[in-house]
């Protein structure tokens, strides 16, 4: 298997709304990222997970809160959102320090 | 800091024409080096890596790029553009010891039949 998969694939949510995105790969890879992705811009960095353990945090509001359960999942949870919020979130995982990202096909997000 | 220049965010080129996508990064040391390709509300996906290895670097789809250390670029190129390349590329940089990508700003090709 070597693809990263992401639930869901759009998502709508209002500002009081708690929801969660979902990314997984059994690759064996050791670190995964969230990113966030705005119309017509490169990927932004959000978090970095390397063996279970949050590595970085690119101050991120808190209202984006990460999970790493294991190592072949990654959720990011969601809780008081902003319009401005709404995006594409992409979810990558690579073997090693520096190797190439596999992306997720990522989860479309629309906050009301 | 590392940095990631892509000169061109739109790149217009005939069907069957050489495709040449400019991508320029500042390092102290030579980096890692990739390009991706994203199509509409898709993920990115992976085209070629530089790792030190071969200076010039053959990817999928018949893309190739070739890693300049005297003029810092890394520029990628297509001999014969098709229908289907359509798509926003990225070129990122990695640096040695973090788990940081920096990527460029993007170039959208079009390629017109």
């Amino acid at each position: 298997d070597t693809e990263v998969t992401q639930t869901p694939k759009h998502l709508v949510m209002g500002m009081t709304n708690k929801k969660s995105l979902k990314c997984e790969q059994h690759m064996g890879h050791r670190a995964m990222y969230w990113y966030k992705q705005k119309a017509k811009k490169p990927p932004e960095l959000m978090f970095v997970y390397s063996y279970e353990k949050l590595s970085i945090n690119e101050s991120v509001p808190s209202r984006f809160s990460p999970e790493c359960p294991n190592s072949s999942l990654l959720n990011l949870h969601l809780h008081a959102l902003q319009p401005e919020d709404s995006a594409l979130y992409l979810c990558a995982s690579s073997q090693q320090i520096a190797n190439e990202q596999f992306f997720g096909p990522g989860t479309r997000l629309t906050v009301l | 800091a590392q940095s990631v220049t892509q000169l061109g965010s739109h790149v217009s080129v005939s069907e069957g024409a050489l495709v040449l996508l400019r991508c320029n990064y500042s390092s102290s040391v030579p980096p890692y080096l990739f390009w991706y390709v994203q199509y509409p509300n898709q993920g990115l996906q992976l085209l070629l890596k530089y790792t030190s290895a071969a200076t010039l670097v053959k990817g999928i789809n018949d893309f190739e790029a070739e890693f300049k250390k005297s003029e810092t670029s890394f520029h990628l190129t297509k001999p014969s553009a098709h229908m289907s390349d359509a798509a926003e590329y990225f070129c990122a940089v990695s640096d040695r010891g973090t788990y940081k990508y920096i990527f460029g700003t993007g170039t959208r090709l079009k390629v017109l039949a």
